[in-house]
């Protein structure tokens, strides 16, 4: 498996503008998050999925914010208008609870957004 | 609420050396804690997890152990290489509400001499 695949990698856009950014889980997983990382706040989670449903979007920091998940291949983040303070590496991550038990999240590689 | 601290955040050592990262937590009630590394400009890679009846976790000349009594949890890497430069971060996973989230800590940056 090709592991999960986030784009773009790098983003730059201006004050106001919309953003999206793009998560391809590991195929056959059911749970997908998005975290975002910032030298100020560390690792912190904005939302995450369970077959495709929204389970806990208490870290969404504001309505400008926006994830979805049409499908159990794809979700997006959506961040509409864009701020100078939303600057940082968005990292999508997807699990599955393996036959043991075991539980354990697979990142991606990031998408880093730097908003003028 | 559940927080995770890493201590000390930044540490530098010569080849060769047996280190330990040290990760606290303040609630007990966990499913698991994971232990990641990741690399300047790249994502998290998982390096060992454990689960809440665990005591330890071993790969290779790393080994990972929990007390979760005590909310704490070591990364024991043995003869450090300076491949082993990054940022090594634990997560916790609570037990609270059957939650599937994971709570970050601020990482550790180790620095293998050569």
């Amino acid at each position: 498996d090709a592991g999960v695949i986030q784009s773009p990698r790098h983003e730059v856009t201006e004050m106001g503008q919309e953003v999206t950014l793009r998560c391809k889980p590991i195929s056959g997983h059911d749970y997908l998050f998005w975290y975002r990382q910032t030298m100020m706040r560390g690792l912190e989670l904005l939302i995450y999925f369970n077959n495709n449903v929204p389970i806990d979007d208490s870290g969404m920091p504001e309505d400008r914010f926006s994830a979805k998940m049409p499908n159990a291949s794809f979700s997006t983040l959506k961040i509409q208008p864009s701020e100078p303070r939303d600057s940082a590496v968005y990292f999508c991550a997807s699990s599955a609870v393996s036959g043991s038990g075991l539980y354990e999240q697979y990142f991606g590689p990031g998408t880093r957004l730097t908003v003028t | 609420k559940q927080e995770v601290t890493q201590i000390p955040a930044a540490l530098s050592v010569p080849e060769g050396e047996n280190l330990v990262l040290n990760c606290s937590f303040t609630d007990s009630a966990i499913y698991n804690l994971q232990w990641f590394r990741q690399d300047p400009g790249k994502g998290l890679t998982s390096l060992l997890l454990i689960q809440s009846s665990q005591r330890e976790q071993t790969s290779g000349r790393l080994n990972a152990s929990l007390d979760k009594s005590s909310g704490r949890s070591t990364l024991y890497i043995a003869a450090s290489q300076p491949g082993d430069s990054a940022t090594y971060l634990c997560a916790v996973r609570p037990r609270m509400d059957s939650s599937y989230k994971l709570i970050f800590g601020s990482g550790t940056r180790l620095l293998v001499r050569p």
